[in-house]
């Protein structure tokens, strides 16, 4: 398994600023991956973060709201920029190991951000 | 495009009861299926995948390629296993998921 840990837990920001959530996980993966759950909804795919290369992003994602930085294999940040209250969400880490084979993703803790 | 629909957003059922989460799927490639549970306070964990063909915590899931349907089941519900569920599709090559609305299960007792 492995395990992915978030900082921060939670926080509360004002309109207009950025924030910056890492995730680091406990041992090298191949794959990380950033999920956005806003308030009442399901789990929303935002990028895969490649190592050593630019985020891949999803369908209505872009990386000027979104920049993501994998310097390594064990760790990334998400960036939320030019906060508005609707990036109100709970913002998600997760990881798997291997590509080329069926493999667990795990999931960090999340990063529950509220904007005023 | 790929799609995880979870038709049911609640379901309530008591305590020794059969339970079944719906899941259906829309994909045209070969899908691999996953249900991932979040219990009370925890992080998103694996349940089950349609490739193992395993039973964790008693919860069992058959694929349906026919029906594209992963409906999770379990003959007798207990109180532990009050959750959200979610049914989540990988994408061929793609390696990321596609996850459904969530069930959020209650068990009475």
């Amino acid at each position: 398994s492995a395990v992915i840990s978030q900082k921060p837990s939670r926080d509360i920001c004002q309109r207009g600023t950025s924030l910056t959530i890492q995730c680091q996980v406990d041992s090298q993966v191949t794959m990380m991956f950033w999920y956005r759950q806003q308030p009442g909804q399901s789990l929303t795919l935002i990028a895969t973060a490649n190592q050593g290369s630019e985020a891949t992003y999803e369908s209505g994602f872009v990386i000027d709201k979104f920049p993501i930085s994998r310097p390594n294999l064990t760790f990334s940040t998400l960036t939320v920029s030019n906060m508005s209250p609707e990036d109100s969400s709970i913002y998600l880490c997760s990881a798997r190991r291997r590509t080329n084979s069926p493999d667990t993703q795990y999931f960090g803790p999340g990063t529950r951000l509220t904007v005023l | 495009a790929q799609r995880v629909t979870q038709p049911e957003k609640l379901l309530s059922v008591f305590k020794g009861a059969p339970v079944e989460l719906k899941c259906n799927y829309s994909y045209s490639g070969s899908p691999e299926l996953f249900w991932y549970v979040q219990y009370s306070r925890q992080r998103l964990q694996l349940l089950l995948r349609h490739i193992s063909r395993e039973s964790i915590k008693g919860f069992t899931a058959d694929l349906n390629k026919g029906e594209t349907s992963f409906h999770l089941k379990k003959p007798f519900a207990q109180e532990e296993d009050s959750a959200m569920y979610y049914c989540a599709l990988s994408l061929q090559g793609a390696q990321k998921l596609v996850f459904g609305q969530g069930t959020r299960l209650t068990i009475n007792p």
